[in-house]
């Protein structure tokens, strides 16, 4: 067990529809990476959070958005679903934070929320 | 940006065999490699990294190696048993001292069953 969190493991949509992916990063971890993995494109980085600001960005579609709250768990939100959405989102902290160093490099993935869109 | 490949894509070994999965990179910038380890239905497990200051790291029965020179890092498993089946990821990032940037580049994985 990582310690990372992600809800719901599972999510069965429509096209067109909006969802909402939520991860709750390892307790004094601030920063929540956000990524995608598909058969086609592999394991793809999304965005990056830390300690409520992003950070980085990466091959994220103007349909998705992603924020950090105070709490510091992350909701990655996902607008006009397409088939092509279909994939497993993973988030994952770091111990860049208060309970390690900034320059700790290692990243904690969660268990993943495997969305279908119908 | 960087550009992580990986070799094979499926590895098939009899147990107590070795495995080796090799990955190359493209920015010689980069600066750590972790390996991780995926098993059905689960997210991937962090099994082993190398920054690179160092040339190989092992840890019981899984070793990385690292060549800078010619930007490659290669996991080896040795002694494999049935539950090392999984996929494996390798990656590669810069990280900047001080600096809380450090999204991962991932090779596309390895399917290594382990055959009893």
């Amino acid at each position: 067990d990582s310690g990372v969190t992600q809800t719901p493991k599972h999510l069965i949509t429509a096209t067109g529809q909006r969802v909402t992916l939520r991860c709750s990063p390892r307790s004094g971890d601030l920063s929540v990476y956000w990524y995608q993995q598909s058969l086609d494109q592999g394991l793809q980085f999304l965005i990056q959070y830390y300690n409520g600001e992003e950070r980085a960005k990466g091959n994220i579609l103007e349909r998705f958005s992603a924020q950090q709250f105070p709490d510091l768990h992350s909701e990655l939100n996902l607008s006009s679903l397409e088939l092509g959405d279909s994939a497993l989102y993973f988030c994952a902290s770091s111990a860049q934070g208060a309970g390690g160093s900034v320059d700790s490099n290692e990243q904690f993935f969660g268990p993943g929320t495997r969305l279908t869109v119908l | 940006g960087e550009n992580v490949e990986q070799h094979p894509s499926t590895l098939s070994v009899q147990e107590g065999d070795s495995a080796v999965i090799k990955c190359t990179y493209s920015d010689s910038a980069s600066n750590y490699f972790p390996w991780y380890k995926q098993e059905l239905g689960k997210g991937p497990q962090l099994i082993i990294d190398i920054r690179s200051n160092v040339g190989e790291k092992k840890d019981q029965r899984i070793a990385v190696t690292l060549n800078k020179t010619a930007k490659h890092f290669s996991l080896h498993i040795t002694e494999t048993q049935p539950e090392d089946s999984a996929v494996y990821f390798c990656a590669a990032t810069y990280k900047e001292r001080g600096s809380t940037l450090g999204r991962l580049y991932f090779g596309r994985g390895t399917q290594l069953t382990v055959w009893p």
